[in-house]
C-alpha cells in the first residue's frame, strides 16, 4: 500500500525563523493533507492540496504530484506553532487515508 | 455547528472488560474513520465507513468491532480490553474522501489496566 514519509521527524527552532516540512508519498494520490496536532492533542485540519500551492497566513503548502512529495512552510514561527504536523493521503484503490509518522516541531520563546 | 464529537473523553477499563467509544457527527458527512495513536507516533486506521451500513478494516482492526446504522454515527467497540490498546483514539469524517478534508474529534483517552 502507500507509504507517507515525513521530514524531519523532529525540528526545534528559534521564534520568528522559518521551516520547511516536507512529506513524500509512495503512489500517485488524489488527495494530501496536512494536520497540526497541538500540544493538547487536537488536529486541526491545514490544507486539503492534492496539487499546487495554497496560504493561509503564515502557513503555506506546495504539493508536486507528479513527484510525489508535498511541502508545508511555516514562516516567521512563534511558540503557537509547536507540536506535531502529520500529512495524510488515500490509497487509489481504497478509501483508507494512511497518516505519516509526523514532525514534531518545538518552537522556543 | 459541533462537528465532530466523542464521548468519553477519558476512560479507564480493567483487562478484559467491554466498551464502546461514541462518534457523532452533525455535518452529513459520509464518511467515517477511527484512528488509534500511541504515545510519540502518528494515526493508525482501525476501521472506516462509506455510508450507513457500509464498514471496512483498516491497518489495526483487531480487537474492535464497529458498526453504521445511520449517518451520524459510528461507534468503536472494545469486546475485551487489553493492554495494548490503551491509545488515544480518534474519530474523523469527510464528505467525500477524493475532495474534502477530514474533520476530527477531540479524542478518547483510554488506558487499559
Amino acid at each position: 500500500g502507500i507509504q507517507v514519509e515525513q521530514s524531519p521527524p523532529d525540528l526545534i527552532l528559534q521564534e520568528g525563523a522559518n521551516s520547511t516540512l516536507r512529506c513524500n508519498f509512495s503512489d500517485s494520490v488524489n488527495n494530501l493533507q496536512w494536520f497540526h496536532q497541538n500540544p493538547w492533542g487536537q488536529l486541526i485540519n491545514l490544507f486539503y492540496i492534492p496539487s499546487g500551492t495554497k496560504q493561509n497566513g503564515r502557513l503555506s503548502a506546495t504539493t508536486v504530484a507528479t513527484e510525489r512529495y508535498s511541502l508545508l512552510y511555516i514562516s516567521s514561527s512563534q511558540t503557537t506553532d509547536s507540536g506535531v504536523y502529520f500529512c495524510a493521503a488515500p490509497r487509489n484503490r481504497d478509501d483508507k487515508i494512511i497518516f505519516g509518522k509526523g514532525t514534531r516541531l518545538h518552537i522556543l520563546p | 455547528n459541533a462537528g465532530v464529537t466523542q464521548t468519553p473523553k477519558f476512560r479507564i477499563l480493567k483487562i478484559g472488560q467491554s466498551m464502546t467509544l461514541q462518534c457523532t457527527q452533525d455535518m452529513n458527512h459520509n464518511y467515517m474513520y477511527w484512528y488509534r495513536q500511541d504515545p510519540g507516533m502518528g494515526l493508525k486506521l482501525i476501521y472506516y465507513s462509506v455510508g450507513a451500513g457500509i464498514t471496512d478494516k483498516g491497518e489495526v482492526p483487531n480487537g474492535y468491532n464497529v458498526s453504521r446504522s445511520t449517518t451520524e454515527d459510528f461507534p468503536l467497540r472494545l469486546e475485551l480490553a487489553a493492554p495494548s490498546q490503551t491509545s488515544v483514539y480518534f474519530c474523523a469524517s469527510s464528505w467525500v474522501v477524493s475532495n474534502q478534508p477530514q474533520h476530527f474529534g477531540d479524542g478518547t483517552r483510554l488506558s487499559i489496566l
